[in-house]
């Protein structure tokens, strides 16, 4: 079956180094978020792609936080610098093309810890 | 402004009984409603959807349940069962795959 992969599972690092996080959404799926998601708090979207262009990045903090999907496939999410308010988990979900797919398909996430 | 709200974080059931998990959304555009499960160390899993022009929809045990003039949710799982213990998410959007999440209700189902 497949699967949104992300990659590393887990991140630690301390405050003010720069991390980055990869996310291969399922083939074909034309539509890719990345979400945060603080403990005891539901997932948030920073930002989602329609192929290779950006369509919503308004809850992306765009002075640390960046995100690239060069060639509409996969994508790479960096912090830099990282802030201990960053640590959470980070997932990435991925929906086919089609406003009746509204089913997104997640991946496990990274949880990052800031130290 | 938490426009998707799961008041209860946490709810216990005994096995084969029912369960059910609640949901209030404030934005009157929301036409799409999801219930996502989520088990540790995993990425939340998709489980039942249904459409605002519905007030039920059904699959197996589950069901969900929405009452538009309440603005309300509600997730049936019956019977429950010990793998039903998860945390679960309700999450509304307004058709252009944006989804706007609650803060989950984590299910314990008890053998």
């Amino acid at each position: 079956e497949a699967e949104v992969a992300q990659s590393p599972r887990y991140k630690i690092t301390e405050k003010s180094q720069a991390v980055a996080f990869w996310c291969d959404p399922i083939s074909g799926h034309a539509t890719l978020y990345w979400y945060r998601q603080i403990l005891g708090q539901g997932p948030e979207l920073l930002v989602q792609f329609q192929d290779e262009s950006v369509v919503d990045d308004s809850q992306l903090p765009k002075d640390r936080f960046s995100a690239e999907r060069l060639k509409g496939v996969d994508s790479t999410l960096k912090i830099q610098p990282a802030e201990l308010g960053d640590s959470a988990m980070y997932l990435c979900a991925s929906s086919p093309r089609g406003p009746s797919y509204n089913e997104q398909f997640f991946g496990p996430g990274t949880r990052l810890t800031v130290l | 402004d938490q426009q998707v709200k799961q008041n209860s974080p946490s709810l216990s059931v005994q096995e084969g009984r029912i369960s059910i998990l609640n949901c209030d959304y404030t934005n009157s555009m929301f036409d799409y409603f999801l219930w996502y499960k989520k088990y540790p160390a995993e990425g939340p899993t998709f489980l039942i959807s249904i459409s605002s022009i519905k007030d039920k929809n059904e699959d197996g045990r589950f069901t969900v349940f929405l009452n538009k003039s309440a603005k309300h949710l509600s997730l049936h799982i019956v019977p429950s069962q010990p793998g039903d213990s998860a945390v679960y998410f309700c999450a509304a959007a307004t058709g252009a795959n944006n989804l706007f999440f609650g803060t989950g209700t984590r299910l314990t189902v008890i053998p």
